[in-house]
């Protein structure tokens, strides 16, 4: 079965800077899609950014950025210029490609502190 | 558009009690489905759809039972709600197949459900 892992329950981060999040994955499958949601207090999930594991070019969101690394099975987050708003819980999920279940395996979690 | 709708938002029960979530989504999606999240455990597949008619089980079936009569509407139903049905439910929907962004999940605000 598919596993997700986030290492950082907790990470913080001033005002404008930058920071990553980390998750790593275990699939034994070659062709599957990656994910970033984000959950705000307000509790709506909210996806942040998508990356197909055929397409070698890390995908790009404004200020959001991934680190795919296929081999090693890791996909880390990477936010720029943090802002106040950017708080909240991370979660990196996977799902296959194919077929109709369209399951996502989520991680655990990281809640991102911004700081004024 | 109104996306995917949820209710009700908040719910107390007591333990042995019966209750329906309601999801209904207006983009004309094929798949539907319902996740569970619970603190530290990220968020599990309860049960999906992939059109009317056609329901399947995920990670976390027991207790629960769906159906989905239309394409529009796929209800929760928990038949003797326990303690361990505490959680906060997401009803999340996309599109079947296609490229591109097209079958990426949308999810409801969630609805938060207490058992006594």
């Amino acid at each position: 079965a598919q596993t997700v892992t986030q290492s950082q329950p907790e990470m913080s981060v001033q005002e404008a800077e930058t920071v990553t999040l980390s998750c790593t994955y275990d699939t034994s499958e070659s062709d599957y899609y990656l994910f970033w949601y984000k959950q705000p207090p307000s509790r709506q999930m909210i996806l942040v950014i998508r990356q197909e594991a055929y397409k070698q070019q890390n995908a790009t969101e404004n200020r959001f950025s991934v680190n795919f690394q296929k081999a090693a099975k890791s996909f880390s987050l990477k936010i720029s210029d943090s802002q106040l708003g950017d708080a909240a819980m991370y979660f990196c999920a996977y799902r296959e490609s194919g077929g109709s279940n369209y399951k996502l395996t989520f991680g655990k979690g990281t809640l991102l502190t911004v700081n004024p | 558009n109104a996306g995917v709708t949820q209710t009700p938002k908040f719910q107390v029960l007591k333990t042995g009690q019966s209750m329906t979530l309601q999801c209904a989504q207006d983009m004309n999606h094929e798949y539907m489905s319902w996740y569970r999240q619970d603190p530290g455990m990220g968020l599990r597949l309860i049960h999906y759809s992939v059109g009317a008619g056609i329901t399947d089980q995920g990670e976390v079936p027991n207790g629960y039972n769906v159906s989905r009569s239309t394409t529009e509407d796929f209800p929760l139903r928990l038949l003797s709600a326990a303690p361990s049905q505490t959680s906060v439910y997401f009803c999340a929907s996309s599109y079947l197949g296609g490229v591109g962004g097209a079958n990426v999940l949308t999810f409801g605000a969630g609805s938060r459900l207490t058992v006594l």
